[in-house]
């Protein structure tokens, strides 16, 4: 147990809808990270925030958006969702840039 | 750009036999080189990291892996597997400590008595 908790573990919607992955990092970490591991597209980092601000973006669509709030959990919204959105989202937590990170178990989302 | 090239997709070993996971990196700057395993329906574990100094880096689990500079490798191994060891095995690069990881397309290691 990494000490990194992501909900829901699994998420079934439709086409077109929105959802909100949420993430708790471990006891004192500061920075937060996301990412999407798709069978095809493999791992790939989406965004990072540190302390509530953002400090760096990966691949991450326009459709997609996240935040982290004053308690330092984080949110990854993604709307008008499409079939390929379908995949496993990590979320992993480190004390600060350039620390281990720590990931969580992910939530996986299908999309039909 | 950084890239990460992991030639293996999948890796049939016995148990207790040695093993061999290959990763071959991309970048024009300095980096950061990791190893990372995903038990089935787990999220990633952090096995190892190099980061300066000696390019014999030990893990968790038996593990280890050397950083190749001029040859731009950082192979994972294990002298001797067990069952438990089957999972994806993933190698990652940064060049900004750990900001960004950019990630191989995984390894699995499947062990058989």
């Amino acid at each position: 147990d990494s000490g990194v908790t992501q909900t829901p573990k699994h998420l079934i919607t439709a086409t077109g809808q929105r959802v909100t992955l949420r993430c708790s990092p471990r006891s004192g970490d500061l920075s937060v990270y996301w990412y999407q591991q798709s069978l095809d597209q493999g791992l790939q980092f989406l965004i990072q925030y540190y302390n509530g601000e953002e400090r760096a973006k990966g691949n991450i669509l326009e459709r997609f958006s996240a935040q982290q709030f004053p308690d330092l959990h984080s949110e990854l919204n993604l709307s008008s969702l499409e079939l390929g959105d379908s995949a496993l989202y990590f979320c992993a937590s480190s004390v600060a840039t350039g620390e281990t990170q720590y990931f969580g178990p992910g939530t996986r989302l299908l999309v039909l | 750009a950084q890239s990460v090239t992991q030639l293996d997709s999948q890796v049939p070993v016995f148990e207790e036999a040695p093993v061999e996971l290959r990763c071959n990196y991309s970048s024009s700057v300095s980096v950061y080189l990791f190893w990372y395993v995903q038990y089935p329906n787990q999220g990633l574990q952090l096995l190892l990291k190099y980061l300066s100094g000696s390019t014999l880096v030990k893990g968790i689990n038996g593990f280890e892996a050397e950083f190749n500079k001029s040859q731009t490798s950082f192979h994972l191994r294990k002298p001797s597997v067990h069952i438990s060891d089957t999972a994806e095995y993933f190698c990652a690069v940064s060049v900004t400590g750990f900001q960004k990881l950019v990630f191989g397309t995984g390894t699995r290691l499947l062990v058989s008595p």
